[in-house]
């Protein structure tokens, strides 16, 4: 199983709302990582979790919630978003956390529109 | 600042012709990898080159890293109209994984 699979695919929320992207792999990578895509952009890295603990927070607004309760899963809780949040949501994972000498396994994204 | 700059930003190209894009750091890197992205996909790893003047191929894929780890290119031959998405570099800057940015990726369109 060399996949790393999110969900949702798609997501449209209001800005009052609460929801939660999930991401999971099998491969045992021991760090995963949270990107947003604008489109036309390149990924842009959020955060990273390097041995269940979060090793790197892009001076991400609190309105983004990481979570990683094992080192399979990887969420990312959302609340209150603004518009220009708008993006593709991309997780990835590493072998080991030496990022930019470990190749990254991206997901497939979850489309998140906010309303 | 950590830029890494990719040209061209656009290419369309007739199907059998060939395609080159480079990257270019004006910081030395400590190695860089090529991802493909396919319209409406993910971005998917194809090579990572750490030597100085390293080249390696895939088939019609040719990756080259300069001799001062400064720049790259991806050379494609023949393109196929399957070979459509975009191609980004993506660079390491230090030798800790902190510094590690993608380019802004050139868009490849090959008319059939």
């Amino acid at each position: 199983d060399t996949e790393v699979t999110q969900t949702p695919k798609h997501l449209v929320m209001g800005m009052t709302n609460k929801k939660s992207l999930k991401c999971e792999q099998h491969m045992g990578h021991r760090a995963m990582y949270w990107y947003k895509q604008k489109a036309k952009k390149p990924p842009e890295l959020m955060f990273v979790y390097s041995y269940e603990k979060l090793s790197i927070n892009e001076s991400v607004p609190s309105r983004f919630s990481p979570e990683c309760p094992n080192s399979s899963l990887l969420n990312l809780h959302l609340h209150a978003l603004q518009p220009e949040d708008s993006a593709l949501y991309l997780c990835a994972s590493s072998r080991k956390p030496d990022r930019g000498k470990e190749k990254l396994f991206f997901g497939s994204g979850t489309q998140l529109s906010v309303l | 600042g950590q830029q890494v700059m990719q040209i061209p930003q656009y290419q369309h190209v007739q199907e059998g012709e060939d395609f080159t894009t480079y990257c270019n750091s004006s910081t030395t890197l400590s190695n860089i990898q090529w991802y493909k992205q396919r319209p409406g996909g993910h971005p998917v790893f194809l090579i990572q080159l750490v030597k100085s003047g390293e080249v390696k191929k895939q088939k019609r894929l040719t990756f080259q890293f300069g001799e001062a780890k400064k720049n790259s290119s991806l050379h494609i031959t023949a393109t196929q109209t399957t070979d459509v998405g975009t191609y980004f570099c993506a660079g390491l800057k230090d030798n800790y994984g902190q510094n590690f940015v993608f380019g802004p990726g050139t868009r490849l369109s090959v008319l059939p």
